[in-house]
């Protein structure tokens, strides 16, 4: 049974820093990785999608990396801002991509004016 | 255009009730996936819908169930609520099936059950 494991649970950084989140899945056979952020009261918005032939996505200010072999992805959050204050949560599709989303339990980012 | 929404945002239920929640997809979209989102378990998948067939099931008991019109909007059931249903629902919709697709969430439903 695929399980995502998210660290840390919380962050708390000044504005301005560069942070890295981090996410392990444990089985490799996955289909594509995808990271959300959802803010409270909220659903999860896209940030970036990983098919499983990819090593890393771009957007803006975040950058995604994925290590299948090592059952890794990180999250590069460059320049941050206090409009980035969300959790943001890792999800791995399984191999075979006919089953649903697996999420892990997501990290909790705040970044301080 | 529009996101995806879902009716009704907030619902209060007692137990042994039955529920019914609606999901709108992005105009053009036909794939429609439901999560439950709780504080202990985090996401979990209930379903997919594609063209109106359900593609796969999560690990739910048959208590939850769901189905897809012609025109994409889907809805989930739940009957007999247990006190544990309590919840954050999600639907997210994408253009084909969610395979390879991004998948666009709604702000979801809130259920409590009492």
């Amino acid at each position: 049974k695929q399980e995502v494991t998210q660290i840390p649970a919380a962050l708390s950084v000044p504005e301005g820093e560069n942070l890295v989140l981090n996410c392990s899945f444990t089985d490799s056979a996955i289909y594509n990785l995808q990271w959300f952020r959802q803010d409270p009261g909220k659903g999860l918005t896209s940030l970036l999608l990983i098919q499983s032939s990819q090593r890393e996505q771009t957007s803006g200010r975040l950058n995604a990396s994925l290590d299948k072999s090592s059952g890794r992805s990180t999250l590069y959050i460059a320049a941050s801002q206090p409009g980035d204050s969300a959790t943001y949560l890792c999800a791995v599709r399984p191999g075979g991509g006919a089953d649903g989303l697996t999420f892990g339990k997501g990290t909790h980012l705040i970044i301080q004016p | 255009k529009a996101g995806v929404t879902q009716t009704p945002r907030y619902l209060i239920k007692t137990r042994g009730q039955q529920v019914t929640l609606s999901c709108s997809p992005i105009s053009g979209h036909r794939s429609v996936s439901w999560y439950q989102q709780t504080p202990g378990q985090g996401l979990q998948f209930l379903f997919e819908y594609f063209s109106e067939t359900q593609r796969n099931k999560g690990n739910f008991p048959g208590r939850f169930s769901g189905r897809q019109f012609s025109n994409s909007r889907s809805e989930m059931n739940v009957s007999t609520l247990e006190l544990g249903d309590s919840a954050l629902y999600l639907c997210a919709s994408s253009l084909q099936t969610a395979q390879r697709e991004t998948q666009y969430f709604g702000p979801g439903t809130r259920l409590l059950v009492l």
